[in-house]
């Protein structure tokens, strides 16, 4: 079965520290990754996704992502944090080509301070 | 325009009653599903229905009853309220093997 683990529970920066989020699946085969944000108050959305090609991926408001296969890893970073990404950020993973269901890692809440 | 919008946003209600939950997609897709977030966020898939037909039904507890009626639309009926429901439900939608969730803003069931 697949699972995510997700190292980090809860992580604290400043305002433009740079941040990495662990993320590691289990899952023997080809599988799609994502990263979703949690602002607070409301729902999820997409950050970046990775199903094939360029390991390194780039999202949305300066996140990129990188694919390690060999390490069955898919790190969140971003150079410089604001205070606006503080939120809670979850990992996912689903086998492509399937019934899209996506498994989620237990999130990882970011408090970036002023 | 909400692209998934669920209804009620909040809920609260008494132990051993039955609450409704409703959800709509406007964006096309094929695919539906009902997500439950627990108090520490942890997410986890209860039930999806492919073009009103059922074709995941994870280890949910038969007083949740998920209904669609038609492929936009997907409802979750739970009977008997327990205080372990208390969560927040996640309607979402896709199309199916794209693998991209599109998520709505979520309904608060409290229960006391």
């Amino acid at each position: 079965a697949q699972s995510v683990s997700q190292h980090n529970h809860h992580v604290i920066l400043s305002e433009a520290a740079s941040l990495e989020l662990g993320c590691n699946y289990s899952y023997g085969g080809t599988v799609n990754l994502f990263w979703y944000v949690q602002y607070p108050g409301q729902h999820l959305q997409l950050l970046l996704k990775y199903f094939s090609g360029d390991p390194l991926v780039k999202g949305i408001k300066g996140f990129e992502a990188e694919f390690i296969k060999s390490k069955f890893s898919f790190n969140l970073r971003k150079p410089s944090v604001q205070w606006s990404d503080t939120a809670e950020y979850f990992c996912a993973v689903n086998a492509p080509g399937g019934y899209n269901k996506l498994i989620f890692g237990a999130g990882t809440r970011l408090a970036v301070h002023p | 325009d909400t692209a998934v919008s669920q209804t009620p946003k909040y809920l609260v209600t008494q132990m051993g009653n039955d609450k409704s939950i409703k959800c709509e997609q406007n964006l096309g897709h094929d695919t539906m599903y009902w997500y439950k977030q627990d108090s520490k966020k942890f997410l986890k898939i209860m039930f999806s229905y492919n073009n009103k037909e059922l074709i995941i039904n994870e280890t949910v507890p038969n007083r949740f009853s998920p209904k669609s009626p038609d492929k936009a639309h997907l409802n979750l009926h739970i009977n008997s309220l327990e205080l372990g429901d208390s969560a927040v439900y996640f309607c979402a939608s896709s199309h199916m093997g794209t693998g991209e969730l599109f998520f709505g803003e979520g309904s608060r069931l409290t229960v006391l």
